[in-house]
C-alpha cells in the first residue's frame, strides 16, 4: 500500500548547524513529492515540490530537497539552521492515480538550541 | 491575495455537544478541503470539495460528520455530536482546480478540544 514514512519525530540542531530531515515513501511509481513546513498556530506552508526533471530542488528560505529513485527518499536539508526554523516540518505525497490527494506524513518537530 | 481563511481558531466544547467549523477559500479557488489533524500526526484529508460538488468524502466519518459547501464558495464542516478522539487541529485548503496536481494552500486551522 502507498505510504509515506519520516523516520524522525523530534530532531535538534544546534544554531548554524546543517540539517537533514528524512522521508520515504511507498509506491511503485515516481509520485509528486512536497515538503510543508507548520509553524506553532499557523497554517501549512510549502517549501518546495518536485514532480518530475532535476533532483535536486530548491525551495524558499534557503532549504532544499533532493529525490532519490532508488532510495524511495526525498530527504530535505539546509546547510545553516537560524532560530526562526524551529517548526513542525511534513513530507507529503501525492499518489497519481488517486487524483489530487495529498497524503502526510507524521511529521518531524525540529528544535533549534543557541 | 488573501489566504484562506477561518474560523473559530478555537473551540472547546463538551463530549456529545455539537461543533462547526467554518472556512472560506482564495477568492477563484473552485477545489476546496478539509483535512483532520490530531497531534502527532499528519493531516488526514476528511472531505474534497469541486465547486459544491463532493469529490471525495471516503475518509469522512460520516455518522457524525457533515460538510456542505453552498454556492461553491464557502464551507461548514461540522460535528454532531462530538467525541472525545474529534480533538484536534481542522484545517481548510483550497486549490485553483482540481485534476492534474494544483498547489493546496493551507488556512491557519481551527484547534478543537473536546472534553
Amino acid at each position: 500500500a502507498q505510504s509515506v514514512t519520516q523516520p524522525d519525530i523530534h530532531i535538534t540542531v544546534s544554531e548554524g548547524a546543517s540539517l537533514e530531515l528524512r522521508c520515504n515513501y511507498s509506491y511503485g511509481a515516481t509520485p509528486y513529492l512536497f515538503w510543508y513546513v507548520q509553524s506553532p498556530g499557523q497554517g501549512l506552508q510549502l517549501l518546495l515540490k518536485y514532480f518530475s526533471g532535476d533532483t535536486l530542488v530548491q525551495g524558499i528560505k534557503g532549504f532544499e530537497a533532493e529525490f532519490k529513485r532508488s532510495q524511495s527518499s526525498f530527504n530535505l536539508r539546509k546547510p545553516s539552521v537560524h532560530w526562526s526554523d524551529a517548526a513542525e516540518y511534513f513530507c507529503a505525497v501525492v499518489f497519481m492515480e488517486y487524483g489530487n490527494k495529498l497524503v502526510f506524513g507524521a511529521g518531524t518537530i525540529l528544535r533549534v538550541k543557541s | 491575495e488573501a489566504g484562506v481563511a477561518q474560523s473559530p481558531r478555537y473551540k472547546i466544547i463538551e463530549k456529545r455537544q455539537s461543533v462547526a467549523f467554518w472556512c472560506n477559500p482564495i477568492s477563484g479557488h473552485a477545489t476546496l478541503y478539509w483535512y483532520q489533524q490530531i497531534l502527532g500526526q499528519g493531516p488526514k484529508l476528511l472531505i474534497q470539495f469541486q465547486n459544491n460538488g463532493v469529490v471525495d468524502d471516503s475518509q469522512l466519518p460520516k455518522d457524525r460528520f457533515s460538510a456542505e459547501r453552498l454556492k461553491g464558495v464557502d464551507s461548514t464542516l461540522k460535528i454532531q455530536p462530538a467525541k472525545l478522539e474529534d480533538s484536534a487541529v481542522y484545517l481548510c485548503a483550497s486549490s485553483f482546480r482540481t485534476g492534474s496536481y494544483n498547489e493546496q494552500f493551507f488556512g491557519p486551522g481551527t484547534r478543537l478540544t473536546v472534553l
